[in-house]
């Protein structure tokens, strides 16, 4: 069966350190894949996208990596700041090409 | 710029109570538009997907329908809620098969 999954439910770093977050797909073949940053009571927000023949992808601290041998898709966030405390989801695209299928999330926490 | 709007921002209705949610989209033309479902503490589920007037695909059986009566006008609704209704509902829109932009969310509680 298809699956998006997420390395953790939840995860707590020191403010400074480089978050990591994982996200693994089973029986999908994407196109590209993204990652959204999503605040309590609130709607996902864009980050970054990355397409199957790109390796690496960095905007600012962000650098997102995409593996399609390993299926896995890396996220990381350097320097890390309190303000990066945020639910984030990876989204790929789905079979049809016209929706997308989201992963469930990890919950990241920067302790000050 | 395009904005999306989602009204209201919270609900709280009867169950077997009719339900209609609304989206709306500016600055931008045929867009695909989406609805998804948060649950608490969970992901999103997509429930239907639209890429022009009067097209719809639902994703999931389910107790809801969607309309797209207008190209940036997206609704959401129900003739009886049930208490597994209950969620976070999101609106989205893209322009190809990237990048989404989502409203602002409707929180609905369904007793």
């Amino acid at each position: 069966s298809q699956k998006i999954e997420q390395n953790s439910e939840a995860l707590n770093i020191q403010e400074g350190k480089t978050a990591t977050l994982t996200c693994n797909y089973t029986n999908y073949s994407p196109a590209y894949l993204q990652w959204y940053r999503q605040d309590p009571g609130r709607g996902p927000v864009f980050l970054l996208l990355i397409r199957e023949n790109e390796k690496e992808k960095r905007k600012e601290r962000l650098k997102v990596t995409f593996d399609t041998t390993l299926k896995q898709s890396l996220f990381h966030i350097t320097a890390s700041q309190p303000a990066d405390s945020a639910t984030y989801l990876c989204a790929l695209d789905g079979n049809y090409g016209q929706n997308f299928v989201f992963g469930p999330g990890t919950r990241l926490s920067v302790l000050p | 710029s395009q904005t999306i709007h989602q009204w209201p921002a919270t609900l709280v209705q009867p169950v077997g109570s009719p339900l209609s949610l609304e989206c709306t989209v500016e600055g931008t033309s045929n867009p695909n538009l989406y609805w998804y479902r948060q649950a608490a503490g969970r992901g999103l589920q997509l429930l239907f997907y639209s890429v022009g007037i009067g097209q719809i695909s639902s994703e999931v059986p389910q107790n809801l329908s969607a309309s797209r009566p207008q190209d940036r006008q997206f609704i959401l609704s129900s003739k009886k809620l049930l208490l597994s209704d209950s969620g976070f509902y999101l609106c989205a829109w893209s322009v190809g098969v990237e990048t989404q932009y989502f409203g602002p969310g409707t929180r609905l509680l369904v007793l």
